[in-house]
């Protein structure tokens, strides 16, 4: 069966950068691309970008252009999103969830990412 | 990045029908599909509906999709217990973003 497990929570502090992964099995990695997706505290979701599993190509919301990087190693069949310059109100869960477009049919567990001096 | 707007909240007693609006604009809802996530507290958001008004495999036939023009709406019918949960309404926007709406609280009272 399809699954996609995160790394586990973090703490980080402003100006750090945080590395989440997600690692994918019960499918072909480079069939699906990988979106992300966090959720704040108390809050609704917001849609972070994707990334193509198979040529690795990107699209990042605007309001993470330069902040968010996504990447994916398909030896491991293993998305990672890293967030730097980190903010208060970048604490979130963040997920990982599988394809470039709606709808994200599968996604993982979650990743809370604290941001906190 | 815009979002869609959904009530913040919904309620209705066991078996009653519940009704939750997503308003959107032209450059979302108006010109592609809108799909629905259920969020149970505590767990990832699952796959409600897809395609405006299609339920993958398990989802019960309880929960069925609309969309008309810029707005679509999403309808629990024989409200159970277990449906209480956040719904949100997602499309795809022309700007290449994902678009989520604020969700909606349904409690079941």
């Amino acid at each position: 069966q399809v699954q996609l497990v995160q790394s586990g929570a973090e703490v980080k502090k402003p100006g750090a950068s945080v590395k989440v992964s997600c690692k994918a099995s019960g499918y072909t990695f480079t069939s699906y691309g990988i979106s992300w997706v966090r959720q704040a505290p108390g809050q609704g979701l917001e849609w972070m970008g994707w990334i193509s599993a198979y040529n690795g190509n990107t699209n990042y919301a605007q309001k993470l252009q330069g902040r968010v990087t996504m990447t994916t190693d398909t030896s491991t069949s293993t998305a990672y999103m890293e967030l730097r310059s980190l903010r208060s109100d970048d604490t979130a869960v963040y997920y990982c969830a599988r394809g470039t477009t709606l709808p994200f049919d599968y996604w993982g567990q979650g990743t809370l990412v604290t941001v906190s001096s | 990045q815009s979002v869609l707007t959904q009530p913040p909240s919904a309620s209705g007693t066991p078996g009653q029908r519940v009704t939750i609006s997503c308003s959107g604009s032209s450059s979302n809802i108006g010109s592609n599909y809108v799909y629905w996530y259920q969020q149970l507290p505590g767990t990832a958001p699952k796959l409600l509906i897809y395609r405006n008004n299609q339920r993958p495999s398990g989802v019960p036939d309880r929960f069925s999709g609309s969309k008309s023009g810029t707005s679509a709406s999403l309808a629990i019918s024989g409200l159970r217990s277990e449906d209480e949960a956040d719904y949100y309404c997602a499309a795809w926007d022309d700007s290449l973003s994902g678009i989520f709406g604020t969700g909606t609280k349904v409690t079941v009272l």
